[in-house]
């Protein structure tokens, strides 16, 4: 399997603020890079595929970037109702694998 | 979309088949993959199958663990359990797959294990 990391696992920003999330893969996986967000009693949601490519609806102050072994999550201006957990997960491989997860608070 | 069947409360030992029935796609293009999240925990990817070809793919993790099943004639892919252990308690999601990304969820299944 793919091992993906996470950093930090959890992190607490006022609303405004910009936040950025680190997703790391044990090796390289190209642009096979997902990002999804899961909030509490909800299935996972799609926001980003390709490294960069945001899904249709997806605010546009959600971004991607990365390419390889290493990859960034970033949230330009945290709004109340990005609370939630995000996921990496690589589609590289076979087997799909999805990082530990972010959990994401306001300060 | 993808409508997943309703809880489990089940014992130890015991078998069960939790089901995901997909609709408004054409239903042999996309992947089923099955996520396991554990109370509390992260989102584990337990492997997929091809409902044109009924090919599977499982995660070493879950290989010889579960049973992953489709009957395309009625769109609906299954998980399944011959032998359920208190350490299978779980929300299990089923998801619309892809080459590349997972766009499409159901809503989850809880499965509870206990004696």
């Amino acid at each position: 399997d793919v091992q993906m990391t996470q950093s930090p696992s959890s992190l607490s920003a006022a609303v405004g603020d910009g936040v950025t999330i680190t997703c790391r893969a044990g090796q390289t996986i190209s642009r096979y890079l997902n990002w999804y967000q899961q909030k509490p009693g909800q299935a996972p949601k799609l926001l980003i595929s390709g490294a960069s490519t945001l899904q249709s609806g997806v605010p546009t102050r959600f971004s991607g970037t990365g390419s390889g072994t290493e990859f960034s999550l970033t949230i330009s201006s945290l709004q109340p109702e990005d609370i939630a957990t995000y996921y990496c997960q690589q589609s590289y491989s076979t087997s799909w694998t999805f990082g530990p997860g972010t959990k994401v608070e306001i300060k | 979309q993808l409508v997943q069947s309703g809880t489990e409360m089940k014992k130890p030992g015991e078998s069960l088949r939790i089901s995901c029935q997909g609709s408004g796609y054409n239903f042999t293009t996309y992947w089923i993959a099955w996520v396991r999240q554990m109370p509390g925990k992260g989102l584990e990817w337990m492997g997929r199958i091809d409902p044109s070809e009924s090919y599977v793919n499982y995660s070493p993790s879950f290989q010889g663990h579960v049973t992953i099943s489709i009957d395309k004639s009625i769109r609906t892919a299954y998980l399944q359990w011959s032998s359920l252990k208190a350490s299978d308690t779980a929300m299990y999601f089923c998801a619309r797959q892809s080459a590349t990304q997972a766009s499409l969820w159901g809503q989850g299944t809880l499965v509870s294990v206990s004696s």
